[in-house]
């Protein structure tokens, strides 16, 4: 079964801090992984990266793929109160046809 | 907005009823999905359409049913409610399975 981790569960930083957030994840038939941000309502997309190694960037936000060590990584610079929320990692499997979240990282911002 | 929406907003029931939770996916997408997301849970996959095919089933109980129709909405159908299907159900859609998900605002179930 498919399997994702984000670590930690949770982070309280405060503002202008650099935060880093992990998910790995144990997949068949690997095709892309996504970061969502989940506030008091519905998951937003964020990023999806499919090659290893390239860096995505909106932003303070930026994430990376290492598809050898299965795992992939968010950083939020410059951290604003408005970054606190659930981050949440998923994993699409290609042959199973479905996406497999991770139970996500609560990141609280303090002024 | 993103475009996906789900009614009703919130639904209040007793248990061993039936319920049915409707979504509308954004426009020019195939794809349709539900997820459950309980307080001590994260967000767990229930099933997946395509273009009206059942595409991938999660952990979806024998008590909930899914369709998507030829106008590609869907509906979630929960039946002999218990206690602890009280929970936020969010629909989702995409363009098709291996793209990005936009979620709806959900629906927030109380059972009682």
């Amino acid at each position: 079964e498919d399997k994702v981790v984000q670590s930690p569960l949770s982070l309280v930083v405060h503002e202008g801090d650099t935060v880093t957030l992990n998910c790995s994840y144990e997949v068949t038939n690997f095709r892309s992984l996504l970061w969502y941000k989940q506030e008091k309502k519905a998951p937003t997309f964020l990023f999806m990266l499919t090659s290893s190694g390239i860096e995505k960037k909106s932003g303070r936000l930026s994430s990376i793929l290492d598809k050898k060590e299965l795992f992939s990584i968010l950083n939020i610079t410059a951290t604003q109160t408005g970054d606190s929320a659930v981050y949440l990692c998923a994993v699409y499997n290609t042959n199973a046809g479905k996406s497999t979240f991770g139970d996500g990282t609560t990141l609280t911002v303090k002024p | 907005d993103s475009g996906v929406t789900q009614t009703p907003k919130h639904l209040i029931t007793a248990t061993g009823q039936r319920v049915t939770l409707r979504c509308s996916p954004r426009s020019g997408d195939l794809s349709v999905y539900w997820y459950q997301q309980s307080l001590d849970q994260g967000l767990q996959f229930l099933i997946q359409y395509y273009n009206g095919e059942e595409r991938a089933k999660g952990n979806i109980l024998e008590r909930f049913s899914a369709q998507q129709f030829p106008d590609l909405h869907s509906e979630l159908n929960l039946s002999s409610l218990e206690l602890g299907d009280s929970a936020l159900y969010f629909c989702a859609s995409s363009v098709g399975p291996r793209n990005e998900q936009y979620f709806g605002p959900g629906t927030r179930l109380t059972v009682t």
